[in-house]
């Protein structure tokens, strides 16, 4: 079953403007990551959040992390036009699922110069 | 300095006949992932590697198998392509997995399979 469902599925922006993508997943979990990307690429890690942890901050970016309603959100602010890409949490479990991760469906963000 | 390697990085192969894709690493990670993405989809785990003790997931269809001789070479062989089968594959690392060792995965960037 699907862990991590994402919001919105697309986003489109002016340059400078900040870009919130919400994440909502099901099952507990070790810990969430957020992935950037772009068109036809791999996957670059941006941010990894643990379970015992609220809130954390890298660079642009500012991940929350709320395990009692089970969601996340990445906030990515003063964003440019480098930033479009598709970004994807990612969810961790525990137990057997240590190490592996399970994708949402991901936002595509769009910044207009 | 690329990290994880994936050869090539455009596949294409008739329906049903056999074909490899390669990924290799420089990070001398203990853990390698192949995930499947189709378009617009989220990236799916095929299978693992933790050194050489091979974990399938149980969705993963019998087609797909993979080979790790050695701590930087992964492969994926898929046996009899069908249509459904184009994708984006796409190989991981990572450094650890035996524990909630909370480690990012490091990505390559993807061999795109079209199947004809």
């Amino acid at each position: 079953s699907q862990q991590g469902e994402e919001d919105p599925q697309a986003l489109s922006i002016q340059e400078g403007e900040n870009a919130t993508m919400n994440c909502s997943y099901k099952t507990s979990i070790n810990n969430l990551q957020w992935y950037r990307q772009n068109s036809g690429r791999g996957l670059v890690h941006l941010i990894l959040i643990r379970s015992n942890e609220r809130e954390k901050h890298s660079g642009r970016l500012r991940v929350t992390l709320d395990t009692s309603k089970k969601s996340s959100s990445l906030l990515i602010t003063a964003s440019r036009a480098a930033d479009t890409a598709s970004y994807f949490c990612a969810t961790e479990g525990g137990g057997t699922s240590y190490g592996k991760l399970t994708f949402g469906q991901g936002t595509i963000l769009t910044v207009h110069p | 300095d690329a990290m994880v390697i994936q050869n090539p990085r455009y596949q294409v192969t008739q329906f049903g006949k056999p074909v490899t894709l390669s990924c290799s690493q420089t990070l001398n990670h203990n853990v390698m992932y192949w995930y499947q993405q189709k378009s617009s989809q989220a990236p799916k785990l095929l299978f693992h590697y933790y050194d050489k003790d091979f974990n399938n997931e149980a969705d993963t269809p019998d087609n797909f198998q993979s080979r790790r001789p050695n701590t930087s070479f992964c492969f994926l062989d898929i046996r009899s392509p069908g249509l459904g089968d184009a994708a984006m594959y796409l190989c991981a690392t990572s450094r650890d997995r035996s524990r909630p060792s909370s480690y990012e995965q490091y990505f390559g960037p993807g061999t795109r399979l079209t199947v004809t």
